[in-house]
This record gives structure tokens, sequence and C-alpha cells, in this order.
């Protein structure tokens, strides 16, 4: 079962960009991933799927701002020009061929 | 617009059983796998359990196997976790989520959640 890895927290400047980051275990570097954002004491939001090769598809309504990246086992996303709305826990999830999905344990990102 | 509005949380004692449904509207129901996540407080997200669109397949995570079930009324486009034997540290926001295609995939809806205390 994939194992997914992401820093606990992460800060950038109002007007910055930030690249948070999520490494897949050993052995499961092609798998794709999901990222999802949880505003303070609001459900999680869907953000985007990405895949091993970088490409991403964004759930409706997701800002321009927001895109991902891949390069092996890390998956990126990147948030450009901040906004205090960001100020938020972002997760990433991904899935095995058993059907049972897993989350990283979320970066608590902090907008300055 | 895809809305998924769970209810039926609330406060059981520990060793009690509770309830969860989630009303869905918005799509074709029984395409789309479903799935169950909780969150502890001040945690992050938990996989709980998932069951595919017609309902034959169910998975659970082994925190909750043997204690937690997971169903689908296709005709009421309603998904159920009917939960027993419950221990403090199911303490949580459960949430009703749905997967993105029919397959195994990723979540691309979510619901607002449901809050489950246990506690004497």
């Amino acid at each position: 079962q994939p194992v997914l890895t992401q820093s606990s927290s992460a800060s950038a400047s109002l007007g910055s960009s930030v690249k948070l980051t999520c490494t897949l275990s050993s052995g499961h570097r092609g798998y794709s991933i999901a990222w999802h954002q949880q505003q303070p004491g609001k459900a999680p939001r869907y953000l985007m799927k990405l895949q091993g090769s970088g490409t991403y598809n964004k759930g409706g309504g997701v800002p321009d701002r927001f895109s991902g990246s891949s390069s092996g086992a890390d998956r990126y996303l990147t948030i450009s020009n901040l906004q205090s709305e960001d100020e938020a826990d972002y997760y990433c999830e991904t899935w095995d061929s058993s059907s049972h999905k897993v989350f990283g344990g979320g970066t608590k990102l902090s907008v300055l | 617009e895809v809305q998924l509005l769970e209810s039926g949380g609330g406060l059981v004692q520990p060793g009690g059983s509770l309830r969860l449904s989630c009303a869905a509207s918005g799509f074709t129901f029984n395409n789309y796998a479903m799935t169950w996540v909780r969150q502890a407080p001040g945690e992050g997200l938990e996989w709980v359990s998932g069951i595919s669109g017609n309902g034959d397949d169910t998975y659970y995570a082994d925190s909750v196997k043997g204690r937690f079930t997971i169903s689908r009324d296709n005709s009421k486009n309603t998904l159920y976790l009917q939960m027993s034997s419950l221990r403090a540290e199911d303490t949580a926001i459960f949430y009703c989520a749905k997967s993105a295609d029919s397959g195994n995939s990723h979540f691309d809806n979510w619901g607002q959640g449901a809050l489950v205390i246990v506690s004497s």
C-alpha cells in the first residue's frame, strides 16, 4: 500500500508563490494523486488530479493560480499570487489496486 | 451541481451504534463509487470505507473492519454507514465523498460532514 509524505507546515507572503510537496513511497512513484484543500472549519474541497507525467486536471471553479507538477516520486501543488483565502490545510490522496484510499498527513499553509 | 448531504451524527455512548446517511443529488448516483472519510478533532483525513456503484463491492480500513458496514440504496440516491461497537477514538467528523468515475479513482466532491461524538 502506498504511503504519502507531506511537510506539516509551510508559509509564504501574500501575493507570492508557494510549492507544496507530496512524496510517494518507494515502489509507488508512478502513482497519480489528487490534491484537496480544507479551509478552517470547512469540509475538504477537491482541487485537482495530478499524474506522474505532470499532467493535471482541475476541479470546477479552481482558480488558475493553482497548478500541479511531478518529478519522480514527488507531486507538487503550486499556488501563485497567494491570497488570504488560500490559508488552509492541503492534503494529497492516492488509491491502490485494492480500492483502498490513502491520505498524506496534510500541510498547513500560512499566508503571511 | 453535485450535492452530498450527510445526516445522522450525534452523541453516542461507547459500545453503542449509529447510522449515518448521505443524500446525493446532481449526478447519476449508481454510476459512481462512494466513500466515507473521517477526521478526528485536530487531525488529518482518514479513509474509512468505500462501495462500488452497484453496491456489490465494499472496502474497509482495518480500524473499522467488522464494526462498520457501508451500503447504498440507489433507488433513493443515498449512501449509508452503519457503525456499531463505537469507541472514543471513533469521535470525528464523517464526510461522504464521490469518486470521479465508476472505477477506482480519486474523490471529486465532498459533503459538509456529520459530527459523531462517542462519549459517556
